[in-house]
């Protein structure tokens, strides 16, 4: 099936550097990227659309300078914590659209990314 | 507009019992919906999906739910509950629509206990 790598797992920063999340599709092609954000035992909040070759799509309240998102091939999407903050610690899950058998689309996640800022 | 509402934000089960997990949709068009599993620290497992085929969708790991266009409802079920089973699931809703994002129920804690 569908595999997305997504590296680092963990990954512990200063205030005030970045930190760059990436989420690569292994054995298909990815269109169409998405990374969540998700906080302690709550949900996945969607943070952007990403597609590749073109700029991502921020949902509202996510600011686009502060979490960029690049998308430049069909099998790497990256996203990139600028100036990263202690309320930036979360945990950062990708995700990719992929098809199966049938030609039914289905979402295949990363393992997602532990980010703490100290 | 889509969303899902997952009713108990918490389930307990003994082991060997049976495993609900409620999930209700919402969608202005014919949905796909999925539930996925995550342990602690860890990405998003696909259970099983429904992409308006066979209403009832059997899945990995015993789970099965069933698409209740009436009801509005995909509930989750599994005959025998294992203690690896334990985990927080999500169901999930996507227009009908390849490259619109999923949208989460706030997810489901499942205890089991011997």
């Amino acid at each position: 099936g569908a595999v997305v790598s997504q590296h680092p797992s963990r990954v512990i920063c200063k205030s005030g550097t970045s930190v760059k999340i990436e989420c690569r599709s292994l054995d298909f092609q990815a269109t169409t990227m998405f990374w969540y954000r998700q906080f302690p035992k709550q949900s996945l909040m969607l943070m952007a659309t990403s597609n590749e070759g073109s700029k991502a799509t921020y949902e509202q309240g996510v600011e686009k300078d502060k979490f960029l998102i690049n998308h430049a091939s069909l099998t790497l999407s990256t996203l990139t914590v600028t100036s990263a903050h202690p309320e930036d610690s979360s945990f950062y899950i990708c995700s990719a659209v992929d098809w199966d058998r049938e030609f039914n689309y289905g979402y295949t996640f990363g393992s997602g990314t532990r980010l703490t800022v100290v | 507009a889509q969303s899902v509402t997952q009713l108990g934000s918490h389930v307990s089960v003994s082991e060997g019992a049976l495993v609900l997990l409620r999930c209700n949709y919402s969608s202005s068009v014919p949905p796909y919906l999925f539930w996925y599993v995550q342990y602690p620290n860890q990405g998003l497992q696909l259970l099983l999906k429904y992409t308006s085929a066979a209403t009832l969708v059997k899945g990995i790991n015993g789970f099965e739910a069933e698409f209740k266009k009436s009801e509005t409802s995909f509930h989750l079920t599994k005959p025998s509950a294992h203690m690896s089973d334990a985990a927080e699931y999500f169901c999930a809703v996507s227009a009908n629509q390849a490259g619109t994002a999923l949208i989460f129920g706030k997810g489901t804690t499942l205890s089991v206990s011997s």
